[in-house]
């Protein structure tokens, strides 16, 4: 059974660097795509990017210019930075296996973070 | 970006009724599109992919059609359980969720 376990900092000042990291467990690491969503509190989901090891990364266009996207096949983790946040940046963020075939099959239990001086 | 049109925001039903949403694509994303159920607190679950293939597990009372730039999610009989909100998903070129439909009691 595939889980996915994140954790990283909930609290962040205004122009910090956001960090998050997803453990996979139960699957083969290089053979899918990993993403990373995140959801403003009361609002709608928004996709940030993906990345497989193989391949490479995707990344929403608009965030492009200040996300990175990384992945440490040994310890079957991806990694979501995101540089310059602001208040707009608060979100509860999930990580989620991305399935060619199917979309979005498996998600973390998802991470609040909070941007505020 | 592709640009996904979801409606209604909210609809107000009660158990028994059938519910449709709609979901259009700003282009054609042949039938690269999922459903997602997601309720407070909790991360989406998917019920559809591939436009109508329900996934495993997922009641059969969950109905996905459409191809192109227009799907519908038909809940033919709504259950308890299926107050939640409700997402669309592009998957054809990188991805973009509709804003979802909150499914609330009426």
């Amino acid at each position: 059974q595939v889980q996915l376990q994140q954790w990283g900092a909930g609290l962040l000042k205004p122009s910090e660097t956001l960090s998050l990291t997803c453990a996979v467990y139960g699957e083969t690491f290089s053979n899918y795509y990993w993403s990373w969503i995140r959801q403003p509190p009361g609002k709608g989901l928004e996709w940030i990017g993906e990345i497989n090891s193989s391949v490479g990364t995707n990344y929403k266009p608009s965030l492009k210019s200040r996300v990175t996207i990384s992945a440490d096949t040994t310890k079957k983790q991806f990694s979501l930075t995101l540089n310059s946040v602001t208040a707009a940046d608060t979100a509860v963020y999930y990580c989620a296996r991305t399935n060619t075939l199917t979309g979005l099959d498996y998600w973390g239990q998802g991470t609040l973070v909070t941007v505020s001086s | 970006d592709i640009q996904m049109t979801q409606s209604p925001s909210t609809l107000s039903a009660s158990v028994g009724d059938r519910v449709t949403i709609t979901c259009r694509a700003s282009q054609s994303i042949s039938s690269w599109l999922a459903w997602y159920q997601q309720k407070p607190g909790k991360p989406p679950k998917l019920l559809v992919y591939k436009a109508s293939t329900l996934e495993s597990g997922v009641p059969s009372r969950f109905r996905g059609s459409g191809s192109g730039t227009e799907f519908t999610l038909t809940i033919s009989s709504l259950q308890p359980d299926d107050f939640a909100t409700y997402y669309c998903q592009q998957y054809h070129s990188l991805s973009t969720f509709g804003q979802g439909t909150k499914v609330e009691v009426k």
